[in-house]
């Protein structure tokens, strides 16, 4: 059975700081998804990671994958309060699916 | 990109009556899953709806309790039967897309009184 794990669960940060939020997977995948979610919305796609060492970067986030160490980052640079959301990372298996993690509560404090 | 939609978007409800959500893509899809969210959590997939053939249900999810059509490749019901307050939750439906994306409708929240 695959298994997400992301931490921390819960963030909060200084405008201007950076963080790393971490996903670790429990089996092996080819595909690792980042969604922000903001309160009472749907999911927002961020970033789709394909294989291994891949690196996206999209303003101030960067989302690096290593299939090695069944691990994916979410680098957050020189945060923004509009970034506050919560971000869950999901691993895709062979049908498609998605087991998400439990998801990263982050808030932004000016 | 596929755009989703959900109807309704939210519905209050009570104890012991039956809820149907509709998801209609705009590009049709073999492939439709339905998601929970419950208040604060993550997401957990609750079943794979495939065009043509019976929808497949992951551990702790059962016909009875959430039947599933899937009349076309466009559209698919998910109906949340005998509610109790614990089926409370937000409910969304994904479709996987060209380019190895996912994406997801807007979203259901559903209220149980």
């Amino acid at each position: 059975e695959l298994k997400v794990e992301q931490n921390p669960l819960f963030l909060s940060m200084q405008e201007g700081k950076n963080y790393t939020i971490y996903c670790n997977y429990s089996t092996t995948s080819d595909r690792l998804y980042w969604y922000r979610q903001d309160p009472g919305k749907s999911l927002e796609s961020l970033f789709v990671l394909l294989s291994n060492g891949a690196v996206k970067q999209e303003g101030r986030l960067m989302a690096s994958l290593d299939t090695k160490a069944r691990l994916s980052t979410l680098h957050i640079t020189a945060a923004v309060h509009d970034l506050s959301a919560t971000y869950f990372c999901a691993v895709e298996d062979a049908g498609n699916m998605l087991t998400f993690g439990g998801g990263t509560r982050l808030m932004v404090k000016p | 990109s596929a755009v989703i939609s959900q109807k309704p978007s939210r519905d209050i409800c009570q104890r012991g009556t039956s809820l149907t959500i509709q998801c209609q893509v705009d590009s049709q899809v073999t492939m439709m899953f339905w998601y929970r969210q419950q208040p604060g959590q993550s997401l957990t997939l609750i079943a794979t709806a495939n065009q043509g053939s019976e929808a497949t249900y992951e551990s702790g999810f059962v016909i009875d309790k959430f039947p599933i059509s899937r009349p076309n490749l466009t559209f698919s019901t998910l109906t949340v039967s005998n509610m109790s307050p614990e089926d409370s939750s937000i409910y969304l439906c994904s479709v996987p897309g060209g380019g190895y994306e996912q994406y997801f409708g807007p979203g259901t929240r559903l209220t149980v009184t």
